[in-house]
């Protein structure tokens, strides 16, 4: 199985920074990856597909990038509200895997 | 607006059986794969199993073979999750998913004696 390895595992961020979240797949994968954010008690919220999509009605503060086994996603202009969980979703093949997930926590 | 509405969770003790159902709405089904991804208390997302659009194709996680069945039915728009066998290891929230960007609330499974 193809394996996603997500980090950092947790970061902290001051209102007004960029952070960036890394995926790896343990071998190429296109661009077959989405970004989810999940909020404590709230179910995930899809923010990228194929790699750099984003989806409708997602603010353009939210980036993705990269193809084969390295992805990024790129959080501009921190706001309290972008407190949350980030996961990456691997769709390439089955089985599907999800990335370990990062908490972001903004000071 | 797309909703889905999960129901179906509740405590069991193991070795028994639940079946999950996810009733869809504001989309046409029949369009989309769907899924069931879980969340065991305080980790991370764990993908569940797909479905396509006719219900020819079926895929699981190694660890739900041959316990869990997917179904889904178009026309009333619905999608359900027969879970058989039941483990601890199988307490998490539940989510119904309608390609990749629609998700349901989640319901609860607690397999415990």
């Amino acid at each position: 199985d193809i394996q996603m390895t997500q980090s950092p595992s947790s970061l902290s961020a001051f209102v007004g920074d960029r952070v960036t979240i890394t995926c790896r797949a343990s071998q190429g994968i296109d661009n077959y990856l989405a970004w989810y954010q999940q909020k404590p008690g709230k179910a995930p919220k899809s923010l990228i597909y194929a790699a750099s999509s984003l989806q409708s009605g997602v603010p353009s503060k939210f980036r993705g990038s990269g193809s084969g086994t390295d992805f990024t996603l790129t959080i501009s202009s921190l706001q309290p509200e972008d407190s949350a969980t980030y996961y990456c979703h691997r769709y390439n093949s089955y089985p599907h895997t999800f990335g370990q997930g990062t908490k972001l926590e903004i000071k | 607006e797309v909703q889905l509405v999960e129901s179906g969770g509740t405590l069991v003790q193991p070795g028994g059986s639940l079946r999950l159902s996810c009733a869809v709405s504001g989309v046409t089904l029949s369009d989309y794969w769907l899924g069931w991804v879980r969340q065991a208390p305080g980790r991370g997302l764990e993908w569940v199993a797909d479905i396509n659009q006719d219900g020819s194709e079926k895929y699981y996680v190694d660890s739900v073979k041959g316990r869990f069945t997917f179904s889904r039915d178009n026309a009333k728009g619905s999608l359900y999750l027969q879970m058989n066998s039941l483990r601890a290891e199988d307490t998490a929230v539940y989510y119904c998913r309608v390609g990749l960007n629609y998700w349901g609330q989640g319901t609860l499974v607690t397999v415990s004696s």
